[in-house]
């Protein structure tokens, strides 16, 4: 079963703009993972934001987490073309075991 | 992080037939595995967790008899997708890692004539 929605589906930007994916879940959960998924490939993990933490960055990813809404967000500084790709919000809400549940994803295209 | 392969990375196959996928952890030591399916233009949903040396545990809706999972050892963890029809056609990626942080192997797609 999916955990949340992701909003937007699709977004369309010039490099080095701005993006902003947005995730929301259902259950308590222990962390909230993001990942990045290349056409057809396998998942890139980006960052973990744990269940008590509130923002996190890393190089040009920040994160934010509240828990209160059972949101999450991505933002992505200063794009480039190669950050196109799927990016999926993951939730792991069974004690640290690493079983996920994801979001539908934000398909993100960057033009150059 | 920990590298995860997969064999093979498509497949090809007449439906009714059965199809082997392996996920090989090849530096870490994996008491559980993830199996995950993801259909074209879908996020990836969780199948099963394959146990190392027990029964694997089947998420709902997911036919244990359709898709048999063997983890027999630390590093290999095996999917059989049984008598294959065309709507098994899929993505089908694993993962495994230390709590908190998964790895994920680059994926099997599947395509049943």
């Amino acid at each position: 079963s999916q955990q949340g929605e992701e909003d937007p589906q699709a977004l369309s930007i010039q490099e080095g703009e701005n993006a902003t994916m947005n995730c929301s879940y259902k259950t308590s959960i222990n962390n909230l993972q993001w990942y990045r998924q290349n056409s057809g490939r396998g998942l890139v993990h980006l960052i973990l934001i744990r269940s008590n933490e509130r923002e996190k960055h890393s190089g040009r990813l920040r994160v934010t987490l509240d828990t209160s809404k059972k949101s999450s967000s991505l933002l992505i500084t200063a794009s480039r073309a190669a950050d196109t790709a799927s990016y999926f919000c993951a939730t792991d809400a069974s004690g640290n075991t690493g079983k996920l549940i994801f979001g539908q994803g934000t398909t993100l295209q960057v033009k150059p | 992080g920990a590298v995860v392969s997969q064999h093979p990375s498509w497949v090809i196959c007449k439906s009714g037939t059965s199809v082997k996928i392996e996920c090989r952890s090849l530096d870490f030591q994996a008491t559980t595995m993830f199996w995950y399916r993801q259909f074209p233009k879908q996020s990836l949903m969780l199948m099963a967790t394959s146990n190392e040396g027990s029964k694997a545990t089947y998420e709902q809706g997911v036919e244990k008899d359709k898709f048999l999972i063997n983890h027999a050892s630390l590093t290999l963890s095996t999917l059989t997708v049984t008598s294959a029809h065309p709507e098994d056609s899929s993505f089908y990626i694993c993962s495994n890692g230390p709590a908190g942080t998964q790895y994920f192997g680059p994926g099997t797609r599947l395509l049943v004539l």
